[in-house]
């Protein structure tokens, strides 16, 4: 079954530190995947994406998300936190070979990052 | 402008109630979606439409239902509302994911739906 998982409710780092948000996937094909970030009171906001190509995958706001296909992982991370980085932040997939129109959600990772 | 508006924001009614949450885009997209969020559940996806004759439902459908009625407008309605249908809701849009297309959902800014 097509599923995403993000195993930490919440993430804190402190400012200037690297951070890492996880997320693990399982799809029957090729994944297309991508990350989200919400701000309170706001929809969501598209951050990345991998379709194909360099594992390594550059999106706004500095973030970056590497995809391993062995490890069934797409994790987010940015190298230096920013306070204004924290927000509610969900991995998603679509799955190419199952219900390509469908987006499959993780329950969203709440990150914390302290001044 | 937004390319996805949602109407109302903000929206409180009574058990019993019928309303109606309105999606639409300018993004010219086949693809539109209604999704509830519960905090720490995620988004789950109530009904999704591929065009105006194509609607299907999504894994909480129950006591929802919706209606597309243009390429560019698709509504949710709760017939007869109950208040653990409260939740943020969100309609989000995207292309059929072909070559050349972006791939990626695009959302409104959502509807806080109260119950009382």
């Amino acid at each position: 079954a097509q599923s995403v998982a993000q195993p930490e409710d919440q993430v804190n780092v402190a400012e200037g530190n690297p951070l890492t948000v996880k997320c693990t996937y399982s799809v029957s094909g090729n994944p297309y995947l991508f990350w989200y970030v919400q701000y309170p009171n706001r929809g969501l906001q598209f951050l990345l994406k991998y379709i194909t190509g360099d594992n390594l995958v550059k999106g706004s706001y500095g973030f970056e998300a590497e995809f391993n296909k062995s490890q069934t992982s797409f994790h987010l991370k940015k190298p230096s936190a920013l306070v204004s980085d924290s927000a509610l932040y969900f991995c998603a997939v679509r799955d190419p070979l199952y219900n390509f129109n469908k987006f499959y959600f993780g329950s969203g990772t709440k990150l914390n990052v302290k001044p | 402008d937004a390319d996805v508006t949602q109407t109302p924001r903000n929206r409180i009614t009574k058990t019993g109630k019928r309303i109606m949450l309105e999606c639409s885009q300018t993004k010219g997209h086949d693809r539109m979606y209604w999704y509830r969020q519960d905090p720490g559940l995620g988004l789950r996806l109530i009904y999704y439409s591929f065009d105006v004759k194509d609607i299907n439902k999504g894994e909480i459908s129950d006591g929802y239902s919706v209606s597309r009625q243009a390429q560019a407008k698709f509504s949710l309605s709760l017939e007869s509302a109950i208040p653990n249908q409260t939740a943020l809701y969100f309609c989000a849009t995207s292309d059929p994911g072909t070559s050349g297309s972006s791939y990626e959902q695009y959302f409104g800014p959502g509807t806080r739906l109260t119950v009382t």
